[in-house]
């Protein structure tokens, strides 16, 4: 079965620290895709990335950067000089290539962020 | 702005009772999805539409229902309603249904049961 898990429930960080947070994921697929969502205490989900099993890149955005390793079955994502405005829960989730009622988004519990000033 | 429109934000009702939440995707998509998030289950995936037709069903109740309509609207209808149906209800949207893309999520409807 698959399973997405954010081990970290709540992080409390002051303006301008670098925070990391985890996600492992759980798959015997090959193909699959790995994606982090932000929610803000406005309630929406806000897309954040996308990452497919193929590609192992680290990707950086701005004061956000994500690193995918295979080998650990890990996507963690940092977020460099955090700002107040970062204060949000954020999800990590999976999505299987082949569809069906498992190959929708399957998201870990959400880790929330709370940012200081 | 992700461009998907939920209706109502909020819902408040009773017990046994039933309700219908809207959702118009983006301009574009085909293909809908309905999720729940609870503070005990957490975000879960309830049903998936494209073009009008189901395309895949997850953790959803047989008192829900949703469809999916010539427009592209889709409904999620809730019925006999319990306590634990309380939960922030998600729609969200994406072009072709794919597994590869991002779905986009509209800001949900609260729906509390009393």
């Amino acid at each position: 079965a698959q399973k997405v898990t954010q081990a970290q429930t709540e992080i409390s960080v002051v303006e301008k620290e670098d925070v990391t947070l985890d996600c492992v994921y759980e798959t015997r697929d090959t193909t699959y895709y790995l994606f982090w969502y932000k929610q803000p205490p406005s309630g929406e989900l806000v897309f954040l990335i996308r990452r497919n099993s193929f590609d192992e890149q680290n990707e950086i955005s701005g004061r956000y950067s994500w690193n995918f390793q295979k080998s650990t079955s890990s996507f963690n994502f940092t977020i460099t000089a955090s700002q107040v405005v970062d204060s949000a829960v954020y999800f990590c989730a999976l999505r299987l290539y082949y569809g069906g009622s498992q190959g929708n988004l399957i998201f870990g519990k959400g880790t929330k962020l709370s940012v200081k000033p | 702005d992700s461009g998907v429109t939920q209706t109502p934000k909020h819902l408040i009702t009773a017990t046994g009772q039933r309700v219908t939440l809207r959702c118009s995707p983006r301009s574009g998509d085909l293909s809908v999805y309905w999720y729940q998030q609870s503070l005990d289950q957490g975000l879960q995936f309830l049903i998936q539409y494209y073009n009008g037709e189901e395309r895949a069903k997850g953790n959803i109740l047989e008192r829900f229902s949703a469809q999916q309509f010539p427009d592209l609207h889709s409904e999620l209808n809730l019925s006999s309603l319990e306590l634990g149906d309380s939960a922030l209800y998600f729609c969200a949207s994406s072009a072709t249904g794919t597994t590869n893309e991002k779905l986009f999520f509209g800001s949900g409807t609260q729906l509390s049961v009393l």
